[in-house]
Parts: structure tokens; C-alpha cells; sequence
């Protein structure tokens, strides 16, 4: 089945600076991509997402890259803002098929004002 | 709905005892999901149902875990001999083209379950 890893497991930036984080998985019939903001006591928000059939999306602050080759996706937050302190996750799926998610492991974004 | 939504929001339990979890998933979607996520850890796939049958049951991790969907809108997730190896958030999730692509499944906060 597919495995997900993710990196780093926490990260602390400076308000203002950029964030990345970074995914690879396993299974190359994996087509889609998206990425999950966790607060505290809730329950994971789709911020973004990304199918293969392209390389890079982005929505304002923030951007998703995908690395078909290699089987690896880097999220990309700009311009950090004390709220995106949380926790996130990257997943992988296969569209049409059974659907399910299959998560990383997060990683603790803390943004320092 | 306007979302996903998930009752209780918690639940303590003792060893041995029987619960049950409820999902509402988002009006008109098709596809239903429960997961489960333990502290620090991403969420693990649990079940998938596409309508009132469940497409993909391979995540439930032994016959005490079992879930229905009898009209193919809200859900029940049954969980009989409670261990305290269940303690965990249960999650819900929902997917369907009635909110854009049926691909993107859309949580709920969960249940925080502890089995004591």
C-alpha cells in the first residue's frame, strides 16, 4: 500500500518568512495531492490540493509543487502569519478508486511574532 | 449541512463497554470516510462507504470495530470490548460533486474517545 513520510516533524519560522514543508511517498499510481491545515481540538481543513496532471498550484500565500519523478510534493507558505500556526498534513490518493487518504505523520508549524 | 458534523465530541468509556459514533456528513455527498487519529499522528484510514455499502472496509483493524450507513446518508461507527488501546479521535469525512470535486474529502472535528 502507499507510505507517505514527511519532513520536517516541527518547524519555527519568523512571522514574515516563508515555510516549506516536504512529502514523498511510495506508490506511483498516487494522483492526488492534498494538503491539510489542523488546529487544536478540530478536525483537519483542506487548504490546498494538487493532481498530477500538474506541477505547481498556487492561492495566495500559499503553493503547492509536485515532483512526479522523484514522488515528491513540497507545501509552500509565504509570508507567514502568526494564525498559520498549526499543525499539517500531506496525503496521497488515487482518484476514482477507493478514495482513501493516506496521511504523513504532520508537522508543528509555529510562526514567532 | 454546512459541514460535517460529529456527535459527541466526546466520550469516556470504560474497558469492555460498547459505543457508538455519529457522523452527519454534507448534504448530498455520497462518499463517506471515518478515520482514526491518534496523538502526534496523521489520520489512519478506517472505512469508506459510496453510498449505503461499505466500498472498502480493509482499514478496520478487527471484527470489534463496525460501522453502517443504512440510508446512505448519516453514519454509525460501532465499536464493541472497548480497549484502551482505542483511545483516539475518530474522525469523519465526506466527498462528493455537490461541493466541487468528488475527490475532496471534507472532515469533521471529531470524537475524542477514551477508553478508560
Amino acid at each position: 500500500g502507499e507510505n507517505v513520510e514527511q519532513h520536517p516533524s516541527t518547524l519555527s519560522v519568523q512571522e514574515g518568512d516563508s515555510a516549506v514543508i516536504k512529502c514523498t511517498y511510495s506508490d506511483s499510481a498516487s494522483n492526488y495531492f492534498p494538503w491539510y491545515k489542523q488546529e487544536l481540538g478540530k478536525g483537519p481543513q483542506l487548504i490546498i490540493d494538487i493532481r498530477s496532471n500538474v506541477g505547481e498550484k498556487k492561492d495566495q500565500r500559499i503553493a503547492v509543487t509536485l515532483n512526479k519523478t522523484a514522488k515528491h510534493f513540497s507545501l509552500h507558505i509565504t509570508e507567514t502569519q502568526p494564525e498559520d500556526s498549526a499543525v499539517y498534513f500531506c496525503a496521497a490518493s488515487i482518484i476514482g478508486s477507493a478514495r482513501q487518504l493516506t496521511f504523513g505523520s504532520g508537522t508543528q508549524l509555529t510562526v514567532l511574532p | 449541512g454546512a459541514g460535517v458534523s460529529q456527535t459527541p465530541s466526546n466520550k469516556v468509556t470504560e474497558k469492555g463497554k460498547y459505543v457508538e459514533l455519529r457522523c452527519d456528513p454534507i448534504s448530498g455527498h455520497t462518499a463517506l470516510y471515518w478515520y482514526r487519529q491518534s496523538l502526534g499522528q496523521g489520520p489512519e484510514f478506517l472505512i469508506y462507504f459510496q453510498g449505503t455499502g461499505a466500498a472498502d472496509d480493509s482499514g478496520l483493524p478487527n471484527d470489534r470495530f463496525f460501522a453502517v450507513r443504512p440510508e446512505g446518508s448519516v453514519s454509525t461507527l460501532k465499536i464493541q470490548r472497548t480497549e484502551r488501546g482505542d483511545s483516539a479521535v475518530y474522525l469523519c469525512a465526506s466527498s462528493g460533486s455537490a461541493s466541487g470535486s468528488p475527490d475532496t474529502q471534507y472532515f469533521g472535528p471529531g470524537t475524542r474517545l477514551t477508553v478508560l
